[in-house]
């Protein structure tokens, strides 16, 4: 079985600020791996994902992830957040689920950021 | 442009009132899947559909049914609602298995 640990379940910084939003997961095949954001009161929109071949993958709004196999890990970083980066952030994986080919997609908890002005 | 589109965006109803919640995709998509999203949970699968007339089971199934008679459309059916079932529920489609779901708006539910 598949899981995704988000390891803060807050994170409060400073504009202008480096960020980094961590997550670990733990699966059996190969996965695939995707970070989600989502704004108030609105759904989840993508912002980057790692399918294969390069393990850093940038993204919108000047986000960046790097896949770490032996780590298990995908964190999502950013140089310099803005206030509207304020937001919840869900990291998923996929991979393949048993029984009738559900390639399902696992979340972790998600992740709140507050940028401070 | 490319969605999908979820209603209503809220329902407030009471125990036991039989509720449909609708979802509908334009991007020709085969799978389909819904998600209820409870604070300090994230989001857990209710019900997938890899295809028309296949639905199967998520993590959280109980109290729910779902129907898949078009491809676009993929209704979630709660028959008896229960205060439990209180919660932000997203339908989400995609093509291939490592394509990025696609979120609706998502559809606020409140059971009293």
């Amino acid at each position: 079985a598949q899981s995704v640990t988000q390891l803060d379940s807050q994170v409060p910084v400073f504009e202008e600020a480096p960020v980094e939003l961590r997550c670990n997961y733990s699966s059996s095949v190969s996965v695939y791996l995707f970070w989600y954001v989502q704004y108030p009161n609105q759904g989840l929109q993508l912002l980057l994902k790692y399918l294969s071949g390069s393990t850093l993958v940038k993204g919108i709004n000047g986000f960046e992830a790097e896949f770490n196999k032996s780590q298990t890990s995908f964190h999502l970083r950013k140089p310099s957040v803005h206030i509207s980066d304020t937001a919840e952030y869900f990291c998923a994986v996929s991979g393949y689920s048993g029984g009738g080919s559900n390639y399902k997609l696992t979340f972790g908890k998600g992740t709140l950021l507050t940028v401070n002005p | 442009e490319a969605q999908v589109t979820q209603n209503p965006r809220y329902l407030i109803t009471v125990t036991g009132k039989k509720l449909t919640v609708t979802c509908s995709q334009n991007m020709n998509h085969e799978y389909m899947s819904w998600y209820r999203q409870d604070p300090g949970l994230g989001l857990r699968q209710i019900y997938y559909s890899m295809n028309v007339e296949v639905t199967d089971k998520g993590d959280v199934p109980e109290g729910y049914k779902v129907s898949r008679k078009e491809k676009r459309n993929f209704p979630l059916i709660l028959e008896s609602p229960s205060p439990n079932q209180t919660s932000l529920y997203f339908c989400a489609s995609r093509t291939v298995y490592n394509s990025p779901l696609h979120f609706g708006n998502g559809t606020r539910l409140t059971v009293t």
